[in-house]
């Protein structure tokens, strides 16, 4: 069983339209992430939620809207595409609460903006 | 620079030893971490240094941690040609639940 799963693995879309990535873990830890690595493949982190709640929101436009209907589940939601958000969306969990934040990584949404 | 720095690129022969290195930011990490992210996957934790240790080993990994420098190292000893892949610092700047990620350095281990 696959610990943390993201789906779709492959996005392409034309500028301008509204997207979503789902992400689901299934390792009942309290603590989600989105990280977005871009072509140089550095890793810079999005959103952070802990039980359901937001706690880390770096400077991201607004286009972009996490959700987390649950804890096992952080889904991305992007409005009017642009062609610099392609790049390599990764969620991640950890168990939350610690001081040594073991991260689990999904197999990444490879996000193409035409 | 605010980032945590490592050298983009290391070539090495099979059966020799690894050495990459990461420059972070923050003394205040409690833990520092190696993550290990194959073509077309995700990151993969590898190991992980407690703050207050100078060195600890894993099998083929060795960490090294230079508190004074903010300097931590990662070696691979008899490089095998799996180990090709891009590696990961990581640290928990200023509290435990935001993980800051190094630049990469990719490792290419020729047969």
């Amino acid at each position: 069983d696959t610990a943390v799963s993201q789906t779709p693995k492959y996005l392409v879309t034309q500028m301008g339209n509204d997207k979503s990535i789902k992400c689901e873990q299934n390792l009942g830890h309290d603590t989600m992430y989105w990280y977005k690595q871009d072509s140089k493949k550095f890793l810079k982190i999005m959103f952070s939620y802990n039980n359901k709640e937001l706690i880390i929101n770096e400077t991201v436009p607004n286009r972009f809207s996490p959700k987390s209907p649950d804890k096992a589940h952080l889904n991305l939601h992007i409005n009017s595409l642009e062609l610099g958000d392609s790049a390599v969306y990764f969620c991640a969990s950890s168990l939350g609460g610690t001081t040594n934040e073991k991260l689990f990584f999904g197999s990444g949404t490879q996000l193409s903006v035409l | 620079g605010e980032d945590v720095e490592q050298s983009l690129f290391l070539s090495v022969r099979e059966g020799d030893s690894s050495v990459i290195n990461c420059t972070y930011t923050d003394s205040s990490s409690t833990y520092l971490y190696w993550y290990k992210q194959e073509p077309g996957a995700g990151l993969q934790l590898l190991t992980y240094i407690f703050s207050n240790m100078d060195m600890k080993q894993d099998q083929r990994l060795t960490v090294l941690l230079n508190k004074k420098d903010k300097h931590l190292s990662l070696r691979i000893a008899d490089t095998q040609t799996g180990d090709s892949a891009i590696y990961f610092c990581a640290e928990t700047p200023g509290g435990y639940q935001k993980v800051t990620f190094g630049t990469g350095t990719k490792l290419q281990v020729i047969p």
